[in-house]
Protein backbone atom coordinates (compact mmCIF):
# COMPACT_ATOMS: atom_id res chain seq x y z
CA UNK A 1 0.00 0.00 0.00
CA UNK A 2 0.91 3.44 -0.94
CA UNK A 3 2.20 5.47 1.99
CA UNK A 4 -0.29 7.93 2.52
CA UNK A 5 -2.58 8.96 5.74
CA UNK A 6 -5.26 11.45 6.54
CA UNK A 7 -6.59 12.51 9.50
CA UNK A 8 -8.71 12.80 11.36
CA UNK A 9 -11.23 10.19 9.74
CA UNK A 10 -14.34 11.24 11.36
CA UNK A 11 -15.11 14.92 11.99
CA UNK A 12 -18.44 16.28 13.39
CA UNK A 13 -18.52 20.05 13.79
CA UNK A 14 -20.77 23.17 13.52
CA UNK A 15 -21.75 25.08 10.95
CA UNK A 16 -19.21 28.40 10.91
CA UNK A 17 -16.42 26.86 12.69
CA UNK A 18 -12.89 26.35 10.65
CA UNK A 19 -11.85 22.61 10.10
CA UNK A 20 -8.73 21.39 8.47
CA UNK A 21 -7.76 18.06 7.53
CA UNK A 22 -4.40 17.03 7.05
CA UNK A 23 -2.82 14.55 4.55
CA UNK A 24 0.49 13.22 4.88
CA UNK A 25 2.64 10.80 2.23
CA UNK A 26 5.74 9.17 3.20
CA UNK A 27 5.91 8.30 -1.04
CA UNK A 28 7.71 11.29 -1.93
CA UNK A 29 5.44 11.87 -5.25
CA UNK A 30 4.99 15.33 -6.42
CA UNK A 31 1.53 16.01 -6.74
CA UNK A 32 -1.18 16.22 -4.12
CA UNK A 33 -5.06 16.26 -4.32
CA UNK A 34 -7.98 16.83 -2.51
CA UNK A 35 -11.20 15.72 -3.78
CA UNK A 36 -14.65 15.10 -2.37
CA UNK A 37 -16.99 12.24 -2.72
CA UNK A 38 -20.94 13.08 -2.70
CA UNK A 39 -23.59 10.15 -3.71
CA UNK A 40 -24.02 10.40 -7.92
CA UNK A 41 -21.07 12.56 -8.03
CA UNK A 42 -18.18 10.55 -8.16
CA UNK A 43 -14.78 12.33 -7.10
CA UNK A 44 -14.54 16.05 -7.88
CA UNK A 45 -11.17 17.63 -7.48
CA UNK A 46 -11.06 20.03 -4.72
CA UNK A 47 -7.42 22.08 -5.10
CA UNK A 48 -4.29 20.21 -6.09
CA UNK A 49 -0.30 20.73 -5.99
CA UNK A 50 2.29 20.07 -8.41
CA UNK A 51 5.36 21.08 -5.80
CA UNK A 52 5.73 23.04 -2.47
CA UNK A 53 3.96 26.05 -2.41
CA UNK A 54 2.50 25.42 -5.72
CA UNK A 55 -1.34 24.69 -5.48
CA UNK A 56 -4.00 25.47 -7.93
CA UNK A 57 -7.75 25.43 -7.70
CA UNK A 58 -9.75 22.08 -8.94
CA UNK A 59 -13.72 22.49 -10.10
CA UNK A 60 -15.41 22.73 -6.32
CA UNK A 61 -12.45 25.04 -4.95
CA UNK A 62 -15.62 27.68 -3.19
CA UNK A 63 -14.82 27.69 0.24
CA UNK A 64 -11.68 26.14 0.43
CA UNK A 65 -7.92 26.84 0.45
CA UNK A 66 -4.89 24.51 0.88
CA UNK A 67 -1.32 24.91 1.97
CA UNK A 68 1.29 22.56 1.23
CA UNK A 69 4.52 23.40 2.94
CA UNK A 70 6.53 20.46 2.72
CA UNK A 71 6.24 17.66 0.06
CA UNK A 72 5.08 15.50 2.55
CA UNK A 73 1.84 17.51 4.00
CA UNK A 74 -0.83 19.17 2.06
CA UNK A 75 -3.83 20.42 4.25
CA UNK A 76 -7.49 21.54 3.53
CA UNK A 77 -8.95 23.96 5.41
CA UNK A 78 -12.74 24.83 5.58
CA UNK A 79 -12.66 28.83 6.66
CA UNK A 80 -16.40 28.76 7.77
CA UNK A 81 -17.74 25.14 7.43
CA UNK A 82 -21.30 25.07 6.05
CA UNK A 83 -23.53 21.75 5.67
CA UNK A 84 -23.11 21.33 2.10
CA UNK A 85 -20.02 20.78 2.70
CA UNK A 86 -20.85 17.49 4.37
CA UNK A 87 -18.99 14.98 2.36
CA UNK A 88 -16.33 12.55 2.26
CA UNK A 89 -12.97 13.63 1.87
CA UNK A 90 -9.92 11.78 -0.02
CA UNK A 91 -6.77 13.02 -0.43
CA UNK A 92 -4.44 11.23 -3.49
CA UNK A 93 -0.85 11.46 -4.64
CA UNK A 94 0.71 10.66 -8.00
CA UNK A 95 3.94 11.41 -9.84
CA UNK A 96 3.23 12.20 -13.56
CA UNK A 97 -0.04 11.14 -14.84
CA UNK A 98 -0.61 13.10 -18.31
CA UNK A 99 1.98 11.17 -21.32
CA UNK A 100 2.26 7.57 -23.21
CA UNK A 101 3.30 5.92 -19.37
CA UNK A 102 0.75 7.65 -16.95
CA UNK A 103 1.42 6.77 -13.52
CA UNK A 104 -1.49 5.88 -10.94
CA UNK A 105 -3.01 8.07 -8.41
CA UNK A 106 -3.08 6.50 -4.70
CA UNK A 107 -5.98 7.16 -2.68
CA UNK A 108 -5.70 7.89 1.41
CA UNK A 109 -8.52 5.71 3.47
CA UNK A 110 -10.72 9.50 3.61
CA UNK A 111 -12.37 11.69 6.24
CA UNK A 112 -15.70 11.63 6.69
CA UNK A 113 -17.04 15.26 7.91
CA UNK A 114 -20.26 16.25 9.29
CA UNK A 115 -21.77 19.69 9.27
CA UNK A 116 -24.25 20.18 11.69
CA UNK B 1 -13.49 21.20 -17.15
CA UNK B 2 -14.02 18.12 -19.24
CA UNK B 3 -16.98 15.80 -18.27
CA UNK B 4 -16.92 11.98 -18.28
CA UNK B 5 -20.96 10.24 -18.01
CA UNK B 6 -21.05 7.23 -16.23
CA UNK B 7 -23.72 4.32 -17.14
CA UNK B 8 -25.81 2.78 -15.83
CA UNK B 9 -25.20 4.63 -12.49
CA UNK B 10 -26.49 0.83 -10.63
CA UNK B 11 -26.47 -2.35 -11.82
CA UNK B 12 -27.29 -5.45 -9.83
CA UNK B 13 -26.98 -8.55 -11.45
CA UNK B 14 -26.58 -12.33 -10.55
CA UNK B 15 -23.70 -14.02 -10.03
CA UNK B 16 -22.29 -16.21 -13.70
CA UNK B 17 -23.61 -13.21 -15.61
CA UNK B 18 -22.15 -10.52 -17.45
CA UNK B 19 -22.13 -6.88 -17.52
CA UNK B 20 -21.08 -3.58 -19.24
CA UNK B 21 -20.39 0.01 -17.71
CA UNK B 22 -19.79 2.71 -20.32
CA UNK B 23 -17.86 5.59 -19.44
CA UNK B 24 -18.82 8.89 -22.13
CA UNK B 25 -17.30 12.04 -22.82
CA UNK B 26 -17.39 14.97 -25.63
CA UNK B 27 -13.60 15.67 -24.93
CA UNK B 28 -10.65 13.52 -25.95
CA UNK B 29 -8.46 12.57 -23.06
CA UNK B 30 -5.09 11.74 -23.21
CA UNK B 31 -5.67 8.16 -21.25
CA UNK B 32 -8.11 6.79 -18.75
CA UNK B 33 -8.02 4.87 -15.97
CA UNK B 34 -10.50 2.83 -14.45
CA UNK B 35 -10.79 2.45 -10.29
CA UNK B 36 -12.65 0.43 -8.03
CA UNK B 37 -13.98 1.68 -4.81
CA UNK B 38 -14.76 -0.56 -1.56
CA UNK B 39 -17.19 0.53 1.38
CA UNK B 40 -15.07 3.04 3.63
CA UNK B 41 -12.27 2.62 1.56
CA UNK B 42 -10.23 5.17 -1.03
CA UNK B 43 -10.60 3.87 -4.93
CA UNK B 44 -7.58 1.81 -6.39
CA UNK B 45 -6.46 1.28 -9.98
CA UNK B 46 -7.77 -1.80 -11.97
CA UNK B 47 -6.28 -0.55 -15.06
CA UNK B 48 -4.65 2.54 -17.63
CA UNK B 49 -5.78 2.65 -21.59
CA UNK B 50 -3.65 4.71 -23.43
CA UNK B 51 -4.06 4.37 -27.11
CA UNK B 52 -7.26 4.96 -29.24
CA UNK B 53 -9.23 1.13 -29.61
CA UNK B 54 -6.58 -0.14 -27.06
CA UNK B 55 -7.97 -3.48 -25.12
CA UNK B 56 -7.20 -4.49 -21.94
CA UNK B 57 -7.70 -7.65 -20.33
CA UNK B 58 -7.45 -8.38 -16.24
CA UNK B 59 -8.84 -11.91 -15.75
CA UNK B 60 -12.35 -11.66 -16.39
CA UNK B 61 -12.24 -7.80 -17.08
CA UNK B 62 -12.21 -6.46 -20.32
CA UNK B 63 -11.29 -2.70 -20.96
CA UNK B 64 -11.87 -0.73 -23.81
CA UNK B 65 -10.48 2.33 -25.24
CA UNK B 66 -12.39 4.17 -28.11
CA UNK B 67 -10.82 5.42 -31.08
CA UNK B 68 -11.38 8.81 -30.98
CA UNK B 69 -9.90 8.47 -27.16
CA UNK B 70 -13.36 9.69 -25.86
CA UNK B 71 -15.05 6.86 -24.10
CA UNK B 72 -14.46 3.70 -22.36
CA UNK B 73 -16.10 0.56 -21.34
CA UNK B 74 -15.24 -2.05 -18.65
CA UNK B 75 -17.02 -5.81 -19.57
CA UNK B 76 -17.17 -8.39 -16.57
CA UNK B 77 -17.46 -11.98 -17.70
CA UNK B 78 -19.30 -14.44 -15.23
CA UNK B 79 -19.64 -12.09 -12.56
CA UNK B 80 -18.63 -12.85 -8.91
CA UNK B 81 -19.97 -11.46 -5.66
CA UNK B 82 -16.31 -10.42 -4.91
CA UNK B 83 -16.36 -7.95 -7.94
CA UNK B 84 -19.44 -5.73 -6.01
CA UNK B 85 -18.08 -2.18 -5.43
CA UNK B 86 -18.09 0.98 -6.58
CA UNK B 87 -16.30 1.42 -10.39
CA UNK B 88 -14.78 4.76 -11.79
CA UNK B 89 -13.90 5.55 -14.71
CA UNK B 90 -11.22 8.29 -14.73
CA UNK B 91 -10.20 10.66 -17.73
CA UNK B 92 -6.26 12.39 -17.46
CA UNK B 93 -6.49 16.03 -19.48
CA UNK B 94 -3.59 16.50 -21.53
CA UNK B 95 -2.87 19.56 -19.79
CA UNK B 96 -2.49 19.81 -16.34
CA UNK B 97 -1.49 16.33 -14.04
CA UNK B 98 -5.21 16.25 -13.05
CA UNK B 99 -8.00 13.09 -13.56
CA UNK B 100 -11.47 13.99 -14.64
CA UNK B 101 -13.92 11.20 -12.48
CA UNK B 102 -16.96 9.29 -13.86
CA UNK B 103 -19.87 9.39 -11.57
CA UNK B 104 -19.53 6.21 -10.77
CA UNK B 105 -21.31 2.59 -11.23
CA UNK B 106 -22.41 1.05 -8.61
CA UNK B 107 -22.15 -2.83 -8.52
CA UNK B 108 -24.01 -5.24 -6.98
CA UNK B 109 -23.38 -9.41 -7.45
CA UNK B 110 -25.94 -10.99 -5.81
CA UNK B 111 -24.85 -15.06 -4.99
Amino acid sequence: DAGITQSPRHKVTETGTPVTLRCHQTENHRYMYWYRQDPGHGLRLIHYSYGVKDTDKGEVSDGYSVSRSKTEDFLLTLESATSSQTSVYFCAISDQLAGPTPNEQFFGPGTRLTVL
Amino acid sequence: TQLLEQSPQFLSIQEGENLTVYCNSSSVFSSLQWYRQEPGEGPVLLVTVVTGGEVKKLKRLTFQFGDARKDSSLHITAAQPGDTGLYLCAGVEAAGNKLTFGGGTRVLVKP
